[in-house]
């Protein structure tokens, strides 16, 4: 049962246009999210997140959005930009444990100049 | 060090042997994660040490998977008899605490491959 759920296995967006990047649950449970990015031969490195009391979190070019009623969120990218090719991953805590993580399938951005 | 580091950074076995996988966490984290990632797939959770308490292994797919972690520091995943479908980049992760803004530093993995 995959609770966490990317269904874009790829995205390609040209350089200064925005990503979207999307990702559902099914545990209703889950209250917290966070966005993994991770390059090739490398571990994944933690971008943003956020609380279920928050519907939105920015940092920089990077924003969150959280609708609990869908049980969706997305993450977006503003303006994208080459280094920001990667692989992103949304994850949950599995528990009030906090880094012991269910993980989606990953979407790879591709952004191309 | 200055991150997680892992060993092998890849390691190719015969179907049948048994492998050990390597993780440093990084100094003072007291908590250290052990999860894979499959072709195609996401990370999955294996296994989970917190200070001196009973780790929690819940995401270990059999009993041919085991890990420990000697003295709150160093931490081996043992793969015993190990299939093909063990292949996949194991990743170990470690953070200085558990609360969920405490964050988790990642290795850049060992990729296993069963032949």
């Amino acid at each position: 049962d995959q609770q966490v759920k990317q269904n874009s296995p790829s995205l390609s967006v040209q350089e200064g246009r925005i990503s979207i990047l999307n990702c559902d649950y099914t545990n209703s449970m889950f209250d917290y999210f966070l966005w993994y990015k991770k390059y090739p031969a490398e571990g994944p490195t933690f971008l943003i997140s956020i609380s279920s009391i928050k519907d939105k979190n920015e940092d920089g070019r990077f924003t969150v959005f959280l609708n609990k009623s869908a049980k969706h969120l997305s993450l977006h990218i503003v303006p994208s930009q080459p280094g920001d090719s990667a692989v992103y991953f949304c994850a949950a805590p599995r528990s009030n444990a906090g880094n012991m993580l269910t993980f989606g399938g990953g979407t790879r951005l591709m952004v191309k100049p | 060090g200055a991150g997680v580091s892992q060993s092998p950074s890849n390691k190719v076995t015969e179907k049948g042997k048994d492998v050990e996988l390597r993780c440093d966490p990084i100094s003072g984290h007291t908590a250290l994660y052990w999860y894979r990632q499959s072709l195609g797939q996401g990370l999955e959770f294996l296994i989970y040490f917190q200070g001196n308490s009973a780790p929690d292994k819940s995401g270990l797919p059999s009993d041919r998977f085991s890990a420990e972690r000697t003295g709150g520091s160093v931490s081996t995943l043992t793969i015993q008899r190990t299939q093909q479908e063990d292949s996949a980049v194991y990743l170990c992760a470690s953070s200085l605490g558990i609360s969920r803004n405490t964050e988790a530093f990642f290795g850049q993995g060992t990729r296993l491959t069963v032949v």
